[in-house]
């Protein structure tokens, strides 16, 4: 079974630029999360999607961040613009629906730098 | 507001040693807990889920405890090995029926050949 997708694996980018991450989830699971990891520090959900449809983004910082999953499969994450602060490694996770636990898979993560 | 505490921050232990890993949270009012294990660069591996009714889960040579009513759990490694060294994460859910997790800031283990 492939694992949980997400390019690029690394990413530096100037302050005020603006980036994107994708992530491709397990096939078949309805839920996908996007977490935030700054050094040091444990994941931080930004964003829960259950199919197409978002669920809780209570902590994602909209007035900079988007995220979006049209079709229910893929789902991209966008910063714009970035801050020094949102230099961190963003997770994306995703679960066969938003009631069970087995099969929470991560996937490797995009390692974003921001100068 | 939960908060999640893991301690020790880091531990270094020689290989064949049994370990235990700490988690505290500050809410006991949670749906279920879990341990993961990340490696440098890499996502995070889940270990052991723990549903709020149960006491306790095992898996191979990791055992995990949970004490809902003193915010305790705790994460026991027998007989450590050098593939064990990474980081652990303790999660608990952020509200009944959810899946959604606090993390704490982990604990770094490196075990000694």
């Amino acid at each position: 079974e492939a694992g949980v997708a997400q390019s690029p694996r690394y990413k530096i980018i100037e302050k005020r630029q603006s980036v994107a991450f994708w992530c491709n989830p397990i096939s078949g699971h309805a839920t996908l999360y996007w977490y935030q990891q700054i050094l040091g520090q444990g994941p931080k959900l930004l964003i829960q999607f259950q199919n197409n449809g978002v669920v809780d983004d209570s902590q994602l910082p909209k007035d900079r961040f988007s995220a979006e999953r049209l079709k229910g499969v893929d789902s991209t994450l966008k910063i714009q613009p970035a801050k020094l602060e949102d230099s961190a490694v963003y997770l994306c996770a995703s679960s066969p629906n938003r009631d069970r636990a087995s099969g929470y898979t991560f996937g490797s993560g995009t390692r974003l730098t921001v100068v | 507001k939960q908060e999640v505490t893991q301690i020790p921050a880091a531990l270094s232990v020689p290989e064949g040693e049994n370990l235990v890993l700490n988690c505290s949270f500050t809410d006991s009012a949670i749906y279920n807990l879990q341990w993961f294990r990340q490696d440098p660069g890499k996502g995070l591996t889940s270990l052991l889920l723990i549903q709020s009714s149960q006491r306790e889960q095992t898996s191979g040579r990791l055992n995990a405890s949970l004490d809902k009513s003193s915010g305790r759990s705790t994460l026991y490694i027998a007989a450590s090995q050098p593939g064990d060294s990474a980081t652990y994460l303790c999660a608990v859910s952020r509200g009944v029926g959810t899946y959604k997790y606090i993390f704490g800031t982990g604990t770094r283990l490196k075990v000694l050949a």
